[in-house]
């Protein structure tokens, strides 16, 4: 069983809609949480990032961490074609450094 | 301004070959990392450099190595190629080691074909 893991999809919404996305994970020793997107033939990049329980919001991204469930979200309200990407979920804690565990990715498809 | 560029883009070549990926950052940050990505799109990192010093080092065949020059550029030489190393390698570089909240900023990613 993966450390991480998330629903590879693809999860297809029409545009305007919520895509929500979520990772649950083992170690409760993860203290950071992070999102990153990553578009075809490119490099991940960070989206939003956590430190604990809580909520972000960031525009049109919120992020949410249940640590208690052990459990993470990234909401992405009114999707536009161009949110269509591969979401990656990551999470680390301080004496691991920057040793980030990434989940699988869950592909999103926002239908115009 | 490409922040983290990677070189080649693409490597096509023969098994039991040996080639090298070069990575560079022009952001300043001291901190690098090699991660593999496979077909599956679990990225899983494989080698971190801090300011020239190797800080992660995972369970990799030693076929692997990484060569850091300067904290600007890290470099993945592999020996012998095998066909289970075809792969996506990603270079990321980061501020800082140690708290775990430095983000990582990720290149495009060299695309290895082991024939």
């Amino acid at each position: 069983q993966k450390e991480v893991e998330q629903d590879p999809g693809p999860l297809s919404v029409p545009e305007g809609a919520i895509v929500s996305l979520n990772c649950t994970y083992s170690n409760s020793a993860f203290q950071y949480f992070m999102w990153y997107r990553q578009y075809s033939r490119k490099g991940p990049e960070l989206l939003m990032y956590t430190y604990s329980s809580g909520n972000k919001e960031d525009g049109r991204f919120t992020a949410q961490v249940d640590k208690s469930s052990k459990y993470i979200s990234l909401f992405i309200r009114d999707s536009q074609p161009s949110d269509s990407a591969t979401y990656l979920c990551a999470m680390n804690f301080k004496a691991a450094g920057n040793k980030l565990t990434f989940g699988g990715g869950t592909r999103v498809l926002v239908k115009p | 301004d490409t922040a983290v560029s990677q070189t080649p883009k693409y490597l096509v070549t023969q098994m039991g070959n040996d080639k090298s990926i070069k990575c560079e950052q022009n952001l300043g940050h001291d901190t690098m990392y090699w991660y593999k990505q496979d077909s599956k799109k679990f990225l899983k990192i494989m080698f971190s450099y801090n300011n020239k010093e190797l800080i992660i080092n995972e369970t990799v065949p030693n076929r692997f190595s990484p060569k850091s020059p300067d904290k600007a550029h890290l470099n993945l030489h592999i020996n012998s190629l095998e066909l289970g190393d075809s792969a996506v390698y990603f270079c990321a570089s980061s501020q800082g080691i140690g708290t775990g909240d430095q983000p990582q900023h990720f290149g495009d990613g060299t695309r290895l074909s082991i024939l």
